[in-house]
């Protein structure tokens, strides 16, 4: 069936240095390719998504373009910042875009120090 | 922008008991409600869908007897574990919305 695998966490980074999280997928046809961010004691918010393949998704200074080639929606920032301390979760769906039937990674979780 | 409350954020309760969740859309209406669970350091797994006045759709392996879901109003949705156990502590989120998803914080059960 459809997966998401991501990179395992904790990931910890000094302000203004560079983040990567990767994540690859397993899925039949054309999935939607979302990041989603939970910060502490809050729900998941969506931070960008893409929608078919070469597409580039960005938000709040984070990208991640959707490779078919390589199956992969790897989240980039150039400069975090201790706001930027969350949970992250990459997650698709193969359902014509219902974000209800989203399948998740396992989340990584992000600390910034100052 | 759009607001989904759950309550209560966390849960304590002895084995053998019934729990309920509530997930309240707060600015808008949700004819379709998700409950999702979440096991530590694992991926959020959809329990089941939540329709407004009809029966909830669940996803395989999840048992309806067990986790009892209503929709009775366009802005709540409850999840009841019954006859809960230690097995059933977790993590359970909602959300709602039509074009995006907005997400409740969580509501831990601990089942002791």
């Amino acid at each position: 069936g459809d997966s998401v695998t991501q990179m395992e966490g904790p990931v910890t980074l000094s302000e203004e240095a560079f983040l990567t999280i990767n994540c690859t997928y397993t899925a039949t046809g054309y999935p939607s390719l979302f990041w989603y961010v939970q910060y502490p004691g809050e729900g998941l918010q969506l931070l960008l998504k893409a929608t078919k393949a070469d597409d580039k998704g960005s938000n709040k200074g984070f990208e991640a373009t959707y490779r078919k080639e390589t199956t992969s929606f790897h989240l980039e920032k150039g400069s975090v910042q201790v706001s930027d301390s969350a949970v992250y979760f990459c997650a698709l769906t193969n359902y014509g875009g219902s974000q209800g039937n989203l399948i998740f990674g396992k989340g990584t979780k992000l600390s910034v120090k100052p | 922008g759009a607001v989904v409350s759950q309550h209560p954020s966390w849960v304590i309760c002895k084995s053998g008991t019934s729990v309920k969740i509530e997930c309240r859309s707060l600015d808008f209406q949700a004819t379709t409600m998700f409950w999702y669970r979440q096991f530590p350091k694992q991926s959020l797994m959809l329990m089941a869908t939540s329709n407004e006045g009809s029966k909830a759709t669940y996803e395989q392996g999840v048992e309806k007897d067990k986790f009892l879901i209503n929709h009775a109003s366009l802005t709540l949705s409850t999840l009841t574990v019954t006859s809960a156990h230690p097995e059933d502590s977790s993590f359970y989120i909602c959300s709602a919305g039509a074009n995006v998803l907005t997400f409740g914080a969580g509501s831990r059960l601990t089942v002791l």
